[in-house]
């Protein structure tokens, strides 16, 4: 079954350290994968995609994102938290039915 | 300024009712999605859309309906064979389903049974 993992229901990072949100997924063939930020009663707003390509992947307020065939992972960085980070990230993936499959997401909290 | 706009953002719903979801987008996409979001299970995907007068079922369709007349609009109505609705509900949409693109969401309509 094609789906997505995030081992971390909670991240707590220090406002100006690097943060890392972790993601793996399972999924036959080439995989399309995303990350979203979800702030309290809002919807998701997306961040950064790999399709092809490098493997290192820049997306919206700085974050990035490393995509890594061996491990399948495709975890969500940022060099320096902001408070205003905090919030609720998700990591999707497409399976091949071409469905959206997301992580149950992770609470990343950015302490000052 | 384009987006998808949902409606209302608060809904209360008795026993036993029907309610219906608003959802409108401005971004010309073909393929728009109804997800459920309850705490610590991400998103679900109830139905889909890829084009105007068609849509399918996605993983948890039972208790709900949903409507393409426009390709602006995909209302979702909640029915009262639906056993546990209250939930965030989020619509989405994408130029096209196959397209491998983002999709992108509503800010959310908070269903509550009373």
């Amino acid at each position: 079954a094609q789906s997505v993992a995030q081992p971390e229901d909670q991240v707590n990072v220090a406002e100006g350290n690097p943060l890392t949100v972790k993601c793996t997924y399972s999924v036959s063939g080439n995989p399309y994968l995303f990350w979203y930020v979800q702030y309290p009663n809002r919807g998701l707003q997306f961040l950064l995609k790999y399709i092809t390509g490098d493997n290192l992947v820049k997306g919206s307020y700085g974050f990035e994102a490393e995509f890594n065939k061996s491990q399948t992972s495709f975890h969500l960085k940022k060099p320096s938290a902001l408070v205003s980070d905090s919030a609720l990230y998700f990591c999707a993936v497409r399976d091949p039915t071409w469905d959206m499959r997301f992580g149950a997401g992770t609470r990343l909290t950015v302490k000052p | 300024d384009g987006g998808i706009t949902q409606s209302p953002k608060y809904l209360f719903r008795k026993e036993g009712q029907n309610v219906t979801l608003s959802c409108e987008q401005n971004l010309n996409h073909d393929a728009m999605y109804w997800y459920r979001q309850d705490p610590g299970q991400g998103l679900r995907l109830i139905y889909y859309s890829q084009i105007v007068n068609d849509f399918q079922k996605g993983d948890i369709a039972e208790g709900y309906s949903v409507s393409r007349e426009k390709k602006e609009s995909f209302p979702l109505t909640v029915t009262s064979a639906q056993k546990n609705p209250t939930a965030f509900y989020l619509c989405a949409s994408s130029i096209s389903r196959t397209s491998g693109g983002e999709q992108f969401f509503g800010p959310g309509t908070r269903l509550t049974v009373l």
